[in-house]
């Protein structure tokens, strides 16, 4: 069975700076792809960055940028130059083998003016 | 602007009056999902559509059910719902059933029960 773990249920972040958000998973699978989605408040869940496990390098999208380790099984969420509009639910989510994704249970990012 | 688009944003019903959620998609994905979250909680998968073909979640109530009658279009419905279903429910697609295929959601309907 796959699971995902984010242990930080809420965070706080002062604007412009940086926050990291974790998270662990643990599959027996060696092809899996690793998700960050965002869920702002009654706003629509949005895909902020997926990281192939097979690639090394650590995937980045402008200020979103992941640490991948495969060997411990982590994949954190990098919020550089943190903005008010970050201010959202983070789910981290891992998907192998079939259609299903694994949630973990989010990480609610607070970001302070 | 492609999207998934789910009617209604907010329903409310009562206690084991049926229901139906609608979701629609312009992304023209063969996969759609239906998710139920409850409150500060994941998302949890009840069911899925690969074009016609039904896939249920085992642990998925028989209370749930889904139509999908076309391409664009998925519909859920809870039969008799009860206090534990208030929820949010989400959409989602995606294009195919691959390991590397992004879902993507529609802004959910949340569900009240009186």
């Amino acid at each position: 069975a796959q699971t995902v773990t984010q242990s930080q249920p809420e965070m706080s972040v002062q604007e412009a700076e940086t926050v990291t958000l974790s998270c662990t998973y643990d599959t027996s699978e060696s092809d899996y792809y690793l998700f960050w989605y965002k869920q702002p408040p009654s706003r629509q869940m949005i895909l902020v960055i997926r990281q192939e496990a097979y690639k090394q390098q650590n995937a980045t999208e402008n200020r979103f940028s992941v640490n991948f380790q495969k060997a411990a099984k982590s994949f954190s969420l990098k919020i550089s130059d943190s903005q008010l509009g970050d201010a959202a639910m983070y789910f981290c989510a891992i998907r192998s083998g079939t259609y299903k994704y694994i949630f973990g249970t989010g990480t609610r990012l607070k970001v302070l003016a | 602007d492609a999207m998934v688009i789910q009617n209604p944003r907010y329903q409310v019903t009562q206690f084991g009056k049926p229901v139906t959620l609608s979701c629609s998609q312009t992304l023209n994905h063969n996969v759609m999902y239906w998710y139920q979250q409850k409150s500060s909680q994941a998302p949890k998968l009840l069911f899925h559509y690969y074009d016609k073909d039904f896939n249920n979640e085992a642990d998925t109530p028989d209370n749930f059910q889904s139509r999908r009658p076309n391409t664009s279009f998925c519909f859920l419905d809870i039969r008799s719902p009860g206090l534990g279903d208030a929820a949010m429910y989400l959409c989602a697609t995606s294009r195919s059933a691959g390991v590397a295929d992004t879902q993507y959601f529609g802004p959910g309907t949340r569900l009240t029960v009186l």
